[in-house]
């Protein structure tokens, strides 16, 4: 158990409507990060906060949105949704912003649209 | 040049056997290279990570093998286990920040 936790673990929806998926951070990480699992484009980043700011931004779709609460944890929108946006989203923690903080991954939310 | 390209995409290696997963990269701003661990149903767990200024880096029966003129860089598991069964993916990141980059991943299986 890596301490990051995400509710739900899975969400079954339709196409054009809007999820939000939740993270908790392990105690004390200030930094989230939200990644995209599947089949056709591995694991991609999507966003990172650090400490309720937008740190880095990747390949993240203008229809996702995602922020970071004063109580740390964060929260990912996923609006006007479509069958390809079927994937594993997955949380994961670091103490700081760096890329020498070892990130723990939480154990996902698998989304499906139908 | 943002890609890390991962090979082969699966493995199958005898117990008692060394499994090799290659990677390769073309950004030269890559700073650190960490490889994460998947079982089927949980997050990836980090394994062992590398920075470029170091060839070889070892922890218990995993090792991590770095070429950085090449751009290269592997991971060997000796003595595999069934246990060992999961699917291995290699990173990278550059020191602006946590961003990771990852592989295609390398699905390994033990046989017993």
């Amino acid at each position: 158990d890596s301490g990051v936790t995400q509710t739900p673990k899975h969400l079954i929806t339709a196409t054009g409507q809007r999820v939000t998926l939740r993270c908790s951070p392990r105690s004390g990480d200030l930094s989230v990060y939200w990644y995209q699992q599947s089949l056709d484009q591995g694991l991609q980043f999507l966003i990172q906060y650090y400490n309720g700011e937008e740190r880095a931004k990747g390949n993240i779709l203008e229809r996702f949105s995602a922020q970071q609460f004063p109580d740390l944890h964060s929260e990912l929108n996923l609006s006007s949704l479509e069958l390809g946006d079927s994937a594993l989203y997955f949380c994961a923690s670091s103490v700081g912003a760096g890329w020498n903080n070892e990130q723990f991954f939480g154990p996902g939310t698998r989304l499906t649209v139908l | 040049q943002q890609q890390v390209k991962q090979s082969p995409q699966s493995l199958i290696v005898q117990k008692g056997g060394i499994s090799i997963i290659n990677c390769a990269y073309e950004n030269t701003a890559f700073d650190y290279f960490p490889w994460y661990q998947q079982f089927p149903g949980k997050g990836p767990a980090l394994l062992i990570a590398i920075r470029p200024d170091v060839s070889e880096k070892k922890e218990g029966r995993f090792t991590i093998s770095f070429n950085k003129s090449a751009k290269q860089f592997s991971l060997h598991i000796m003595d595999s286990q069934p246990g060992d069964s999961a699917t291995y993916f290699c990173a990278a990141s550059t020191n602006q920040g946590g961003k990771l980059i990852f592989g295609q991943g390398t699905e390994l299986s033990v046989k017993p």
